[in-house]
């Protein structure tokens, strides 16, 4: 299974970007990256999906490395509905989904 | 909408008493999951299906046991309580060929 390195947390200012790291050099080629938070005292939620190109939703965005080794999880204007810990996954088979520790997102007002 | 289902969401145990926690889904989805979390910690996958009938275990599978009798519901089930099973239990189900699966909003089980 592929490893996921994120920083344990970040913080960020309401109204402001908010750039999300994750590493994942381990990762194959056909793999793809998921991206879901959880808010607090809730299960995990969907944020977002790729595998090599750069992808856009209505929650946020999500750059991929040209190399797959890394990608980005960006927060356009976050707000304080947006602090909660942020899960970097790349895909297993079977769809199972590895959980690390996460990067906990602190938004200040 | 449903969604994913989770009960009971509160429950206390007594060391060495049995329960089963219930995962039902209304979106006849293939794929079930049960997960664990412990406090400050990701998740851990403890069984999955993939389909009604078929089980397998996860990361963390001891002292657990599944079962998947109808599509749209995974059983949880603890034969003997120990408190290191203390823990917010998810439940999660996805579409074959997705690339999203859906979690429930927790059962809070506390074993003393």
């Amino acid at each position: 299974d592929a490893k996921t390195t994120q920083p344990n947390s970040m913080e960020s200012n309401e109204e402001e970007p908010v750039h999300l790291p994750c590493n994942h050099s381990t990762i194959s080629g056909t793999d793809y990256i998921h991206w879901y938070r959880q808010l607090p005292s809730q299960g995990p939620e969907y944020v977002i999906h790729g595998l090599t190109s750069n992808v856009n939703n209505r929650m946020a965005s999500l750059a991929i490395a040209e190399d797959r080794k890394s990608s980005t999880l960006i927060l356009h204007r976050a707000t304080l509905r947006d602090a909660a810990v942020y899960y970097c996954i790349p895909e297993d088979s079977n769809y199972k989904l590895t959980f690390g520790k996460g990067t906990l997102l602190t938004v200040n007002p | 909408n449903a969604g994913v289902t989770q009960t009971p969401k509160f429950r206390v145990l007594k060391t060495g008493q049995s329960m089963t926690l219930l995962c039902a889904q209304d979106m006849n989805h293939e794929y079930m999951y049960w997960y664990r979390q412990d406090p400050g910690m990701g998740l851990r996958l403890i069984h999955y299906s993939v389909g009604e009938g078929t089980t397998a275990k996860g990361e963390v599978p001891d002292g657990y046991n599944v079962s998947r009798l109808k599509k749209q519901n995974f059983l949880l089930g603890l034969e003997s309580a120990a408190p290191s099973q203390t823990s917010v239990y998810f439940c999660a189900s996805g579409r074959q060929g997705a690339n999203t699966i859906y979690f429930g909003e927790g059962s809070w089980l506390t074993v003393v």
